[in-house]
């Protein structure tokens, strides 16, 4: 079945540093994959979608790389900032199903002082 | 312009009543999507509108669940005989149109308490 897995651990860095989360996914390959990011009480917020013909993507301090032959997806904040502090969630998408995206459970990154 | 709204922000029910969650998508997306996501869970899919076809129901997880969509715009959620391990924040999102390259915008979630 189609598994999508994130940082399993919670991600403590300090400010300045570039925080790295990982997002892996075994037995499909989606056509897109759209990173997330969400704040305690709140939905999910959109920040970047990247193709699988494209290696990287970026926006402002943020980067995304996607390896489609390791089935995996990296997402960088570069200069981290204490407001930086949340979860984020990569979305594949399902591969043969239009319009789904599969969560994964995501991970939570605090950047401190 | 105005977001994803949706309604009530909290509600807490007794194990065995009915309950209906409210979705104000944004005005002219096409499609709507409901979500579930429980303490420390991913998001996880329910039900999938887009336009006026048939809506994807296949992550809906028993048929106490049911959700319409009336004029292509506000969407309800139903949920019957709700029970404690219905209890989670349910998460409504739109999209300008079918298609996994267009972003999702989503609500602000109903914390659903079950008691």
């Amino acid at each position: 079945s189609q598994k999508i897995e994130q940082n399993s651990e919670a991600l403590n860095i300090q400010e300045g540093k570039t925080a790295t989360l990982t997002c892996n996914y075994t037995n499909y390959s989606p056509a897109y994959l759209q990173w997330y990011r969400q704040d305690p009480g709140r939905g999910p917020v959109f920040l970047l979608l990247i193709r699988e013909n494209e290696k990287e993507k970026r926006k402002e301090r943020l980067k995304v790389t996607f390896d489609t032959t390791l089935k995996q997806s990296l997402f960088h904040i570069t200069a981290s900032q204490p407001a930086d502090s949340a979860t984020y969630l990569c979305a594949p998408d399902r591969g043969s199903t239009l319009g789904r995206l599969y969560f994964g459970r995501g991970t939570q990154l605090t950047v401190w002082p | 312009g105005a977001g994803v709204s949706q309604s009530p922000s909290n509600k807490v029910t007794e194990k065995g009543k009915d309950v209906e969650l409210r979705c104000d998508p944004i005005s002219g997306h096409t499609a709507l999507y409901w979500y579930r996501q429980s303490l420390g869970q991913g998001l996880e899919f329910l039900i999938y509108f887009q336009g006026n076809s048939a809506p994807d129901k296949s992550g809906l997880p028993s048929d106490r669940f049911s959700a319409e969509r009336t004029g292509g715009s506000v969407s309800t959620l139903t949920i019957q005989r709700t029970q404690q391990e219905d209890s989670a924040v349910y998460l409504c999102a739109s999209s300008l149109t079918t298609g996994t390259q267009y972003e999702q915008y989503f609500g602000p979630g109903t914390r659903l308490t079950v008691t």
